[in-house]
């Protein structure tokens, strides 16, 4: 049972470019997130999505996009990387809104995407 | 909309002492709260959470928190660290409406020292 899976592990981009970060969970979870992580700033939820075929905005969704096809998997995109976007990039899947007393846990990880745009 | 605050950006202790970290939240309806442990190049993995209950409770590693009401808080507690509790810690706070959506706050890095 891999649980979150996140690839690729890390990158490296310049000004202006592309990538698409990809996010694989094998729970059968509905929920599904994507947070950066900044130095004293802790985790920011970037979009979010409460299953197949839908997605919504979080706290920090300027500069990204996401797309959720298959419930197993949660893309986030960026289309023309900026400096600002360097930081770690955490994906997590969790139950329905029953999650917290259904589950042992709300939120289940990825181990991260260290993402450095120059 | 909720938000949480925890204190201490950095918390140095030696092996064996004890340790709080300290944790705020600000929400006007009822909150489940949790502790978040993330080691070095690592995912977050869940320490504890109160849901509801006992006010006092327990988690994996020895680590034990007490939410208090009145003060909004939700404190981090451990009697005695070892050099493997080393490691960044958040506390989390979720609305009970908000479908499983957690606010997070900045994180405190513990570093025990031997």
């Amino acid at each position: 049972n891999a649980g979150v899976t996140q690839t690729p592990k890390f990158r490296v981009l310049k000004t202006g470019q592309s990538m698409t970060l990809l996010c694989a969970q094998d729970m059968n979870h509905e929920y599904m997130y994507w947070y950066r992580q900044d130095p004293g700033m802790g985790l920011r939820l970037i979009h979010y999505s409460v299953g197949e075929g839908t997605t919504a905005k979080g706290e920090v969704p300027d500069g990204y996009n996401v797309s959720r096809l298959k419930k197993q998997n949660f893309l986030l995109g960026l289309e023309s990387a900026a400096p600002s976007q360097t930081s770690v990039y955490f994906c997590a899947s969790s139950y329905s809104i029953g999650g917290p007393a259904a589950d042992n846990s709300p939120l289940h990880f990825g181990n991260g995407t260290r993402l450095t745009v120059t | 909309a909720q938000s949480v605050t925890q204190l201490d950006s950095q918390v140095p202790v030696f092996e064996e002492a004890p340790v709080e970290l300290r944790c705020n939240y600000s929400s006007s309806v009822s909150v489940y709260l949790f502790w978040y442990v993330q080691y070095p190049n690592q995912g977050l993995q869940l320490l504890l959470k109160y849901l509801s209950g006992s006010t006092l409770v327990k988690g994996i590693n020895g680590f034990e928190a007490e939410f208090n009401k009145s003060q909004t808080s939700f404190h981090l507690r451990k009697p005695s660290v070892h050099i493997s509790d080393t490691a960044e810690y958040f506390c989390a706070v979720m609305v009970g409406a908000s479908g499983s959506r957690l606010t997070f706050g900045e994180g405190t890095q513990l570093t025990v020292n031997p």
